[in-house]
Order: C-alpha cells, then structure tokens, then sequence
C-alpha cells in the first residue's frame, strides 16, 4: 500500500524567505503528483501537476520537482509572503489508470509578517 | 461556476438520520470520487466511479453508498449517521486516460452529526 510522508508537518518563517517542502512515497513507481492547496476548512486547490513523462513544473513562485528514482517530490516557494500560509497536500497515483491518488497528511506553512 | 460543486457545504445532522451529499461537475470527466478528511489522519478515499455503470469502493466505504446518476452527478448517502463520520467531505473528479490533467476537487462540505 502506498503511503505518502510530508515533512516538516508544519513550518513558520519570516516573509521573503525561500522555502522547501518535502513529500515522499514509499513506492517509487509514482505516474503522476499533484501538488494541492488547502486553506483552513477549505477546499483543495491545484497548484502543480507532474505528469508521467515530466520532472519538473513551474508556475509564478512555485517549482515542484519528482525524483522517480527516489519515490521523492519537493515543492519550493520562492520569496515567499503571508498569503501563502495555508497547508499543502503532496498526492500521487502509481501506474496509468489508477484510480487511487495518495495523500500525505500535509505541511502547515505560516509566513510570519 | 466551480468546475465541481458540492451542495449542501454546511450540514449538521442527528445520529441515526439519513443524509445525502450531492456532487455535480462540468469537467465533463469520467471519473468521479468521493474524500473524507479527519484531523491527523489526511484524506481517505471512500468510493469512486469509473463510469454511470461503475462504482467501486474505496478505503473506507463502511457506512455509505453512492450513486452516480450521471456522468456530471455523484452522490454520498449515509445511511445512518453516526457522531465518527463527522469530518469535512471532498468530491473530485479526473480525466479517464492517464490522469493527464490532474484531480480536480469541490469546495468540500463539512458534515456534523451529534
């Protein structure tokens, strides 16, 4: 069964810094990761998708990368600002057609004014 | 209009009552599931569907049913509420080949019952 480990659970640092995020699974043989949004008692918002053939997505501040060979994601925030305080959910499928997409439990990010 | 929309996002219920969760998208996808998220414990899939004609359980069904009366619509009953199916409540939908272009969720409806 796949599992999915989000490290730190929860992180706090000063507004502007640069930031990673870090999510693992236990089989590696991940097809496609999505990188979510989630702000308290929201819904999920899509931030990043890394499909099968891809290692890397970018989008404004936000680069996701995926090491296929480790089983390992990292989501980096760049400058980053108060409005981005809310938790981020790593999630990944194992194989083309899967119905099942794994979450980990999530990073709490707060970004100190 | 949101890409999936769930109705109602509040709801506080009895234990033993009957409830229904509605689910609607206009992604025109294939694919539909149903989430529930706890504290702690992280998302958890409780059924999907393939298709009107396939539906299938997830991890955690014990206590729902579904039914998928058409592509756009997906519905979670519990049949009788009990207080440990509180939890806030995720339907989301996907592309049929692949999973091309990622999940894409409700807004959620938070469920209470005491």
């Amino acid at each position: 069964k796949q599992e999915v480990t989000q490290i730190p659970a929860a992180l706090s640092v000063p507004e502007g810094e640069n930031l990673v995020l870090n999510c693992s699974f236990t089989d590696s043989a991940i097809y496609n990761l999505q990188w979510f949004r989630q702000d308290p008692g929201k819904g999920l918002t899509s931030l990043l998708l890394i499909q099968s053939s891809q290692r890397e997505q970018t989008s404004g501040r936000l680069n996701a990368s995926l090491d296929k060979s480790s089983g390992r994601s990292t989501l980096y925030i760049a400058a980053s600002q108060p409005g981005d305080s809310a938790t981020y959910l790593c999630a990944g499928n194992s194989g083309a057609g899967s119905y099942q997409l794994t979450f980990g439990k999530g990073t709490k990010l707060s970004v100190i004014p | 209009d949101a890409d999936v929309t769930q109705t109602p996002r509040n709801r506080i219920t009895k234990t033993g009552k009957r409830i229904m969760l509605e689910c609607s998208q206009t992604k025109g996808h294939d694919r539909m599931y149903w989430y529930r998220q706890d504290p702690g414990l992280g998302l958890r899939l409780i059924y999907y569907s393939f298709d009107v004609k396939d539906i299938n359980k997830g991890e955690i069904s014990d206590g729902y049913s579904v039914s998928r009366q058409a592509q756009a619509k997906f519905s979670l009953s519990l049949e009788s509420a009990i207080p440990n199916q509180t939890a806030l409540y995720f339907c989301a939908t996907s592309d049929p080949h692949g999973l091309s272009y990622g999940y894409t969720f409700g807004s959620g409806t938070r469920l209470t019952v005491v």
